[in-house]
């Protein structure tokens, strides 16, 4: 079945740049979503089509995809994105399936 | 106010059934597919089913297909999950969650309920 590999962690201080990446074989062909999970609540979708942003979300959230492998960058992370993160995209199979990553814990003390 | 409330969860047996409902407000609900996605306590988040706006399309996880069946009544504004011969690793929080586009393509989750609780166990 399809996997979507990503960092169990990252840890960041205030203010530095924290990269997420996410590694997957259909990548090349299909989207990248993110999603950010605070503590007790409903994920939020932060990035979706790669590298674009919901309204609403800060503009230090960005995304990239290259090859096999996605990103999410926080620039000049803060201390309320500390969070899980997500990645989420879809096989390319042709039978529709979605499979989320592991999940990053982004600590940033 | 765009809202997502799921309800129908609570404690079942293994081998039993349990069907769970989300009520939709705020947009245009037969515009949007519809997904449920789970995540058992302490882990991470696993897509179950989606369902394109007109109910042609529909996806499952290899996890639960055969056994779960999602639906939608777009005159109610409610998607369904009927999920049928259950096991102990079908606990979890299941969230309802809209998706951006009509169809079950390219997955966009930009709204999400608050979930309902599954817990199988005898």
């Amino acid at each position: 079945s399809y996997e979507l590999t990503q960092p169990p962690s990252v840890s960041v201080s205030p203010g530095q740049t924290a990269r997420i990446t996410c590694s997957g074989d259909a990548l090349p062909k299909k989207y990248a979503y993110w999603y950010q999970q605070k503590s007790g609540q409903a994920p939020v979708l932060v990035i979706y089509e790669d590298s674009k942003r919901p309204s609403g979300i800060p503009e230090r959230f960005s995304g990239s995809s290259s090859g096999t492998m996605a990103t999410l960058t926080i620039s000049g992370a803060q201390v309320e994105d500390e969070a899980d993160y997500y990645c989420y995209s879809t096989d390319s199979s042709g039978n529709h399936r979605g499979v989320f990553g592991g999940g990053t814990k982004l600590t940033v003390l | 106010e765009v809202q997502l409330v799921e309800s129908g969860g609570g404690l079942v047996q293994p081998g039993r059934s349990l069907r769970l409902s989300c009520a939709a407000s705020g947009f245009t609900f037969d515009d949007y597919a519809m997904h449920w996605v789970r995540q058992a306590p302490g882990k991470g988040l696993e897509w179950v089913s989606g369902i394109s706006w007109n109910s042609g399309s529909i996806g499952y996880a290899d996890s639960v297909k055969g056994r779960f069946t999602i639906s939608r009544d777009n005159a109610k504004n409610s998607l369904y999950l009927q999920m049928n011969s259950l096991r102990a690793e079908d606990t979890a929080l299941y969230y309802c969650a809209k998706d951006m586009r009509a169809t079950v393509t390219d997955d966009a989750f930009d709204i999400w309920g608050q979930g309902t609780m599954v817990t199988v166990s005898s």
